[in-house]
């Protein structure tokens, strides 16, 4: 099984800030790897797959990098409606998928 | 646009089985470019992907969930169904149904229905 440690689980910041989130995989999973934005109630919505490919209609202030064990999801600045729960996903073990447990922004 | 959505009970009582409905709108369930899957989140918690089913009716499950879980598809209404049996309190969570690709380097989702809580207590 693939383990995913998602960090950190809860990140304060404000509008304007440029942050980061990190998942980090134990072992290596090419570029298979998307991360969602959800908001209280609603279903996730995809961001980016691929590690760095934006879903068509994301905001270009958020970017992915990273190949193999180490990703990163930076989001350049914040904005009200960034604040969510972020979650990874990883899709290399397909068609069994596992998720990260997720990194909450909140207001700062 | 394509759109999903769940439906089905939202009380279901321990030990029996749980059974939604995910109806696709904007485009064609047999279209043969997608699978169709289930994922779940309790409260609170991280999303499970549950498992997965092509126009053909083939099915992937994820192994924690297999013994218990069937995933079926009416192409002639354009839904897909999953059924959990032998539910208990841990099985409560928010259903979603969602569109992932058929390659492994579309193995993400990119349509998900807006998700139907489903509680299991007695």
């Amino acid at each position: 099984a693939i383990w995913m440690t998602q960090s950190p689980s809860l990140l304060s910041a404000s509008t304007g800030d440029r942050v980061t989130i990190s998942c980090r995989m134990s072992q290596g999973i090419s570029s298979y790897l998307a991360w969602y934005q959800q908001k209280p109630g609603k279903a996730p919505e995809l961001l980016i797959y691929a590690a760095s490919t934006l879903q068509s209609g994301v905001p270009s202030r958020f970017s992915g990098s990273g190949s193999g064990t180490d990703f990163t999801l930076t989001i350049s600045c914040l904005q009200s409606e960034d604040f969510a729960t972020y979650y990874c996903q990883q899709y290399y073990s397909f068609p069994l998928v596992t998720f990260g447990q997720g990194t909450r922004l909140e207001i700062k | 646009q394509v759109q999903l959505q769940e439906s089905g009970p939202g009380l279901v009582k321990p030990s029996q089985t749980l059974s939604l409905t995910c109806t696709v709108s904007g485009g064609s369930i047999s279209s043969g470019s997608y699978y169709w899957s289930w994922i779940r989140q309790p409260a609170g918690k991280g999303l499970e992907w549950i498992g997965r089913i092509y126009t053909s009716g083939s099915t992937n499950y994820n192994p924690s969930l297999k013994s218990r879980v069937t995933i079926s598809v009416d192409t002639s209404k354009n839904q897909f169904s999953l059924k959990l049996s032998s539910v208990t309190a841990a099985d409560t969570a928010v259903y979603y149904c969602a569109r992932g690709g058929v390659v492994r380097t579309a193995g993400y989702f990119d349509y998900w229905g807006q998700g139907t809580l489903v509680t299991v207590s007695s």
